[in-house]
């Protein structure tokens, strides 16, 4: 079946440094993953769209790169501050309908 | 102005009553859809529309059923609610279809609890 897999754990992160989720994937083949952010009592907001021949993608301080040899996209937020605290999904196409991760919950900390 | 807007934002009813959210979005876009979001946090879609014509139609109970009666607009009524309902329903939209390249612009959400 397919799965689509995030740190189901909160990354607590100090202020300033690198915070990196993993999206891992199984029965996919997706031309594109996207990445959300979400928070709470909101619906989730596009980030960062990285296609299968793309390694990596950036914008501004995220950068997104994407292995569909180790079925995996890493989510990288550098330089990071309280204000990036929130629930980061990624999503793959399946068939014409994006499927979601579970998100994972980003807290930074002054 | 909110692109993608939903509403009620809070809905509390007891089981077996008959609800309806409603959805507009102002971007233009040529596809709605509803997604549920469960306790565990899991976006998953019910149903998506293209131009008024429904696209997807995801293993859902037929107490919910999606109307829309224009390419802004995209309801969601639910009969006879369940416990079980209770959960975040999000609307959004895409500017084409449900192609991997479309990014998606959501609602606020409406929190559905059943009691």
């Amino acid at each position: 079946s397919q799965k689509i897999e995030q740190n189901s754990e909160a990354l607590n992160i100090q202020e300033g440094k690198t915070a990196t989720l993993t999206c891992n994937y199984t029965n996919y083949s997706p031309a594109y993953l996207q990445w959300y952010r979400q928070d709470p009592g909101r619906g989730p907001v596009f980030l960062l769209l990285i296609r299968e021949n793309e390694k990596e993608k950036r914008k501004e301080r995220l950068k997104v790169t994407f292995d569909t040899t180790l079925k995996q996209s890493l989510f990288h937020i550098t330089a990071s501050q309280p204000a990036d605290s929130a629930t980061y999904l990624c999503a793959l196409d399946s068939w014409g309908k994006f499927q979601f991760g579970a998100g994972t919950q980003v807290v930074v900390t002054p | 102005d909110t692109a993608v807007s939903q509403t009620p934002k809070y809905l509390v009813t007891q089981m077996g009553n008959d609800k309806s959210i409603k959805c507009e979005q102002n971007l233009g876009h040529d596809t709605m859809y509803w997604y549920k979001q469960d306790s565990k946090k899991f976006l998953k879609i019910m149903f998506s529309y293209n131009n008024k014509e429904l696209i997807i139609n995801e293993t859902v109970p037929n107490r919910f059923s999606p109307k829309s009666p224009d390419k802004a607009h995209l309801n969601l009524h639910i009969n006879s609610l369940e416990l079980g309902d209770s959960a975040v329903y999000f609307c959004a939209s895409s500017s084409a279809g449900a192609q991997a390249n479309e990014k998606l612009f959501f609602g606020s959400g409406t929190q559905l609890s059943v009691l």
